[in-house]
């Protein structure tokens, strides 16, 4: 089995910030990688796939990055409604999600 | 619009069967994957199993021989079985649609509500 292993738990940010968080493969997953937002009480919304390509109508600030075992999501100037949990999804072997980052206001 | 309904018992007992519906709008099965995903305390987010648009299965080998999932095109329905449930099976269950992009890029495009199941005696 893929192991996600999403990095760090939790971050404290501002509004405006410039988040980055990470996920990494315990083997080698190519680009087939997606990463989802989940808010309170919702269900997760497609932010990437493919490790990079953004999904219609995700704000450019979301851009996704990494191949092989290591990958990175980024949110340039942070807004309120980013606060969320974002999860990792590896899908080159069955699927695997991470257990998330989550991003609460400092 | 595409839309997707999970229903589902809300509460079920130690030992007996799970039975979820999706109920989906919006676009045939025989055109895409059906995924189910549930969210546990325990686990966080993991991938149960799907339905191949032309009726085939997958599942995650964690849930063994406990899981199953069936559909009815002519009703626009997906259905997942899981017996044996075990309180750690307590949790929210999704049913969301895959989407192929390209070659080799998959992604779950629309999800479902989630249907919340609490196993209790």
């Amino acid at each position: 089995n893929t192991v996600m292993t999403q990095s760090p738990t939790s971050m404290f940010i501002s509004v405006g910030d410039r988040v980055t968080m990470n996920c990494k493969a315990s083997q080698n997953v190519g680009t087939n990688v997606d990463w989802y937002q989940q808010k309170t009480g919702q269900s997760p919304k497609l932010l990437i796939y493919g490790a990079s390509n953004r999904y219609t109508g995700v704000p450019d600030r979301f851009t996704g990055s990494g191949s092989g075992t290591d990958f990175t999501l980024t949110i340039s100037n942070m807004q309120a409604e980013d606060l969320a949990v974002y999860y990792c999804l590896q899908y080159n072997y069955k699927y695997t999600f991470g257990a998330g980052t989550k991003l609460e206001l400092k | 619009q595409v839309q997707l309904k999970e229903t589902g018992p809300g509460l079920v007992q130690p030992t007996q069967t799970l039975s979820i519906t999706c109920t989906v709008s919006g676009f045939s099965l025989t055109s895409y994957y059906m995924q189910w995903v549930r969210q546990t305390p325990g686990k966080g987010l993991e991938w149960m199993g799907f339905i191949r648009s032309g009726g085939s299965t997958e599942y995650n080998s964690e849930f063994k021989s406990r899981l199953s999932i069936s559909r009815d095109t002519s009703k626009n329905q997906v259905f997942l079985k899981m017996n044996s449930l075990k309180t750690e099976d307590t949790g929210v269950y999704y049913c969301a649609r895959e989407r192929t992009e390209g070659i080799g890029r998959y992604y779950f495009d629309y999800w479902g509500q989630g249907v919340m199941v609490t196993v209790s005696s």
